[in-house]
């Protein structure tokens, strides 16, 4: 069974950081490629973040360029996005998802969430 | 960047209803359009892939067409448990952006 778990929200202040991870089982990691999308309390969703299966291409919303970074360790079958210079504005829970392949990059599971609050 | 504008933004339907949801795209995508399902915290669920394939498991009621930058949701009967929020997402090119979001309620 493929599963997805969030790891590592929480509060921060304004211009702080916070890593998020994502656990990924029942599948063969390397061969995804990943993604983290965001969703704002009560708003819709938000993509922010892509990355291959060798992680050697990244892309990013221009909401969260040069402030955040995705990567992946395919050795630990995990995800990360690592979040600088926290802004209010980047209060939401982050899911991460996968993108598997011949699925014209749709986001065919996604992980349950990691609710993270930007607040003084 | 393009941008993904459904419509209705809501909808009052009853079961058994036949009801679309249109996206639109502000240039065209091809075919590189998915459409998912959310419900009340929880995650969103991927519905259609490549505007028209339904993924595996999902019931034959919902449907997708399209190519461009016109496409359509169609839910043939409404059931109980559709009731919820449908997004559209263009994976055509980077930013992959949703919709604003559908919200199908119960009349």
């Amino acid at each position: 069974e493929v599963q997805l778990v969030e790891s590592g929200g929480g509060l921060a202040q304004p211009g702080g950081s916070l890593r998020l991870s994502c656990a990924a089982s029942g599948f063969t990691f390397s061969d995804h490629k990943m993604n983290w999308v965001r969703q704002a309390p009560g708003k819709g969703l938000e993509w922010i973040s892509f990355i291959d299966g060798n992680g050697y291409s990244v892309y990013y919303a221009d909401s969260v360029k040069g402030r955040f970074t995705i990567s992946r360790d395919n050795a630990k079958d995990s995800l990360f996005l690592q979040m600088n210079s926290l802004r209010p504005e980047d209060t939401a829970t982050y899911y991460c998802a996968r993108d598997p392949p011949g699925y014209f990059d749709s986001l065919d599971s996604w992980g349950q969430g990691t609710l993270v609050t930007v607040s003084s | 960047d393009i941008q993904m504008t459904q419509s209705p933004s809501s909808l009052s339907a009853s079961v058994g209803d036949r009801v679309t949801i249109t996206c639109r795209a502000s240039q065209s995508v091809s075919t590189y359009l998915n459409w998912y399902q959310q419900k009340p915290g929880k995650a969103p669920k991927l519905l259609i892939y490549a505007a028209s394939y339904l993924k595996s498991g999902v019931p034959i009621r919902f449907s997708g067409s399209g190519s461009g930058t016109d496409f359509s949701l169609t839910i043939s009967s409404l059931q109980a448990e559709d009731f919820a929020i449908y997004y559209c997402q263009q994976s055509y090119t980077t930013p992959f952006g949703f919709g604003q979001g559908t919200r199908l309620d119960i009349k």
